[in-house]
């Protein structure tokens, strides 16, 4: 089955500095991958998800994440962090059409005025 | 507006106590899920069903029990034979048959032991 490792459990950025989480998933076959983040006490939002229509896929708050097949990747990215950013992320993977997603362990940022 | 509904946010639960946590969607989604929540350790599959009256046990699945009588509704009990209940309990649910269709999320019940 596969899975996902999210390298970094913690990740701290200046205000208006570039963001990157990472990701990492374990597949020989071209995965099905989300990005989540979760604000305190509440449930998780979708930010994003990788379709295989494009590599490079635009979420919402600004963010984007790039599939990179030679390196199993799939960072998140933002050019410039915002406070409001400062949540958990999660990436995720579905092994098959329909199954439960897997999540990873989570990277929580925080943003430093 | 569509979405999931977990009740009560936060709930106690005493030594040797059964509790239900409570699941409600009205997003007409077939597939519905159960994940744990602790420090650390990610989202951890409790059950999950993909259409009413069939369930399937997730990796953790001691100790609790869940049923799924109707479609918008999903409850899960945490019975006493879970040792270690206290977390945060997050509630599901997704369209079936897309391998790209994201899973929907309530905004989770937090169960302690008094």
């Amino acid at each position: 089955a596969q899975s996902v490792t999210q390298l970094g459990s913690h990740v701290s950025v200046s205000e208006g500095a570039l963001v990157l989480l990472r990701c990492n998933y374990s597949s020989s076959v071209p995965p099905y991958l989300f990005w989540y983040v979760q604000y305190p006490n509440q449930g998780l939002q979708l930010l994003l998800k990788y379709t295989s229509a494009a590599t490079l896929v635009k979420g919402i708050n600004g963010f984007e994440a790039e599939f990179k097949k030679s390196e199993t990747s799939f960072h998140l990215t933002k050019p410039s962090a915002h406070m409001s950013d400062a949540a958990e992320y999660f990436c995720a993977v579905r092994n098959s059409g329909n199954t439960p997603l897997v999540f990873g362990k989570g990277t929580r940022l925080s943003v430093i005025a | 507006d569509g979405g999931i509904t977990q009740s009560p946010k936060y709930l106690f639960r005493k030594e040797g106590q059964n509790v239900t946590l409570s699941c409600e969607q009205n997003l007409n989604h077939d597939a519905m899920y159960w994940y744990r929540q602790d420090p650390g350790q990610g989202l951890r599959l409790i059950y999950y069903s993909q259409i009413v009256n069939d369930f399937q046990k997730g990796d953790i699945a001691e100790g609790y029990s869940v049923s799924r009588e109707k479609k918008e509704s999903f409850p899960l009990t945490v019975t006493s034979a879970q040792k270690n209940p206290t977390a945060f309990y997050l509630c599901a649910s997704s369209i079936t048959g897309g391998i790209n269709q994201p899973q929907h999320f309530g905004d989770g019940t937090r169960l302690s032991i008094l």
